[in-house]
């Protein structure tokens, strides 16, 4: 019973490295979808996929990326980053577009100093 | 576009006491309604949902009903235990193929025993 399964779950970069946040489902979910969480602010889309090799823009995209070569793979990058990226990241996956059942992961903290 | 308002916590209760949290949304067209719990140190998961008017969603003792006349739909639990302290996102879906979830911003609850 795996689930989503996200990696690192804490992790300190400085202003200007570069990192991968890792993000496994095993549910066969052609929906994934990157959110991140800061604190009073609720959630915020940043990226979707809709199936392997699609992926399209959320709500907050700028300095980050993501590939969809798998099904069960959807990596977060984050290029060049900076302190306003400081957050909670939650991976999410779903059967459907249609329904809002989101199935999250436990979250990756990360710290840019 | 689609909000979401929920009350403001953090909400502080006695063990037994009666929860309410406040949700009202703003949303075109037939949205489905959910309350999400995210306990402490884990990713959210979908505590209850409604997707239509007057719907009630139950769950682990929880309850809300979707309002369509007040746009609201508040979380109620009878007598909350120590163990259902933690944060609580009410969520609106537009449906079809739009893929967004809109969360409000949580509210934190805490039971004391």
């Amino acid at each position: 019973n795996a689930g989503v399964t996200q990696t690192p779950k804490f992790r300190i970069l400085k202003i200007g490295q570069s990192m991968t946040l890792q993000c496994a489902q095993d549910m066969n979910h052609n929906y994934m979808y990157w959110y991140r969480q800061d604190p009073g602010m609720g959630l915020k889309l940043i990226y979707y996929s809709v199936g392997a090799g699609i992926t399209d823009k959320g709500e907050v995209p700028n300095g980050y990326n993501v590939s969809r070569s798998t099904t069960e793979d959807f990596p977060l990058r984050l290029e060049l980053a900076a302190p306003s990226q400081t957050s909670v990241y939650f991976c999410a996956s779903s059967y459907s577009s249609s329904t809002g059942e989101l199935f999250f992961g436990e979250g990756s903290r990360l710290t840019v100093l | 576009g689609d909000s979401v308002t929920q009350m403001e916590g953090p909400v502080t209760l006695s063990e037994e006491a009666f929860l309410t949290i406040n949700c009202t949304y703003t949303a075109t067209g037939y949205p489905s309604l959910f309350w999400y719990v995210q306990y402490p140190g884990e990713g959210l998961q979908l505590l209850l949902k409604a997707t239509k008017a007057d719907d009630k969603g139950s769950n682990k003792g929880f309850e809300a009903t979707y309002r369509k006349e007040t746009t609201s739909f508040h979380l109620e639990k009878g007598s909350v235990q120590v163990s259902d302290s933690a944060v609580y996102f009410c969520a609106l879906h537009s449906g079809g193929s739009n893929y967004k979830l809109t969360f409000g911003k949580g509210t934190l609850l805490t039971v004391n025993p």
